[in-house]
């Protein structure tokens, strides 16, 4: 159990286009989701909490015009990247949370990964 | 704000054979909770294990375990009878109010 998708796994596109990102937790319901950005050999850097039906809260730092985030159900959240620059190239990765019975405190799962490249 | 510190950039260890990765952190929190993952070349972040503040005996899950330091804000993991397949980056983390802090990662090689 606690299988969270990602959607793509890589893609390319033009310097500013819009890129979009789906995140979908398969076999469990999560109210809350996150946006991690992962540069190479680097750990991750959260970039955004996603709560079902209400705004997301961004990290300090990070752009909100920039990176859309939207949480329309209980299994999915996507991240847009905006108007994509060569800079936003990277490996973003989202997780959902789960809280298990039991457990005080939820769990974080991962998704795959998206890497992206702005040429 | 909290801090996850991992001293060891590389690790390496002999098939079957036992290592230590090494994970301190700093909080002002009494009840957290601390993880350790694991991403292997796919890039993805697979949850090994995971470890509750206020509980005093040490997490165990299978070959994998840890030695929690509450006082000391110590929380290394344990990987016995080490196989190929252990071979990744592993972070360690902290999480207090479902936030996860990253340390920067060890990045364990696993000798035939």
């Amino acid at each position: 159990g606690a299988v969270v998708s990602q959607h793509p796994s890589r893609v390319i596109c033009k310097s500013g286009t819009s890129v979009k990102i789906e995140c979908r937790s398969l076999d469990f319901q999560a109210t809350t989701m996150f946006w991690y950005r992962q540069f190479p050999k680097k750990s991750l850097m959260l970039m955004a909490t996603s709560n079902e039906g209400s705004k997301a809260t961004y990290e300090q730092g990070v752009e909100k015009d920039k990176f859309l985030i939207n949480h329309a159900s209980l299994t999915l959240s996507t991240l847009t990247v905006t108007s994509a620059h060569p800079e936003d190239s990277s490996f973003y990765i989202c997780s959902a949370s789960l809280f298990r019975w039991g457990q005080q405190q939820e769990t974080q799962y991962f998704g795959p990964g998206t890497r992206l490249l702005v040429l | 704000a909290q801090t996850v510190t991992q001293s060891q950039p590389e690790m390496s260890v002999q098939e079957a054979e036992t290592v230590t990765l090494s994970c301190t952190y700093d909080t002002s929190e009494s009840d957290y909770y601390l993880f350790w993952y694991k991403q292997p070349p796919s890039r993805q972040m697979i949850l090994v294990i995971r470890q509750e503040a206020y509980k005093q005996q040490n997490a165990t899950e299978n070959r994998f375990s840890v030695n929690f330091q509450k006082a000391a804000k110590s929380f290394s993991l344990k990987i016995s009878d080490s196989q190929l397949g252990d071979a990744a980056m592993y972070f360690c983390a902290y999480s207090s109010e479902e936030k996860l802090t990253f340390g920067t990662g060890t990045r364990l090689t696993i000798i035939p």
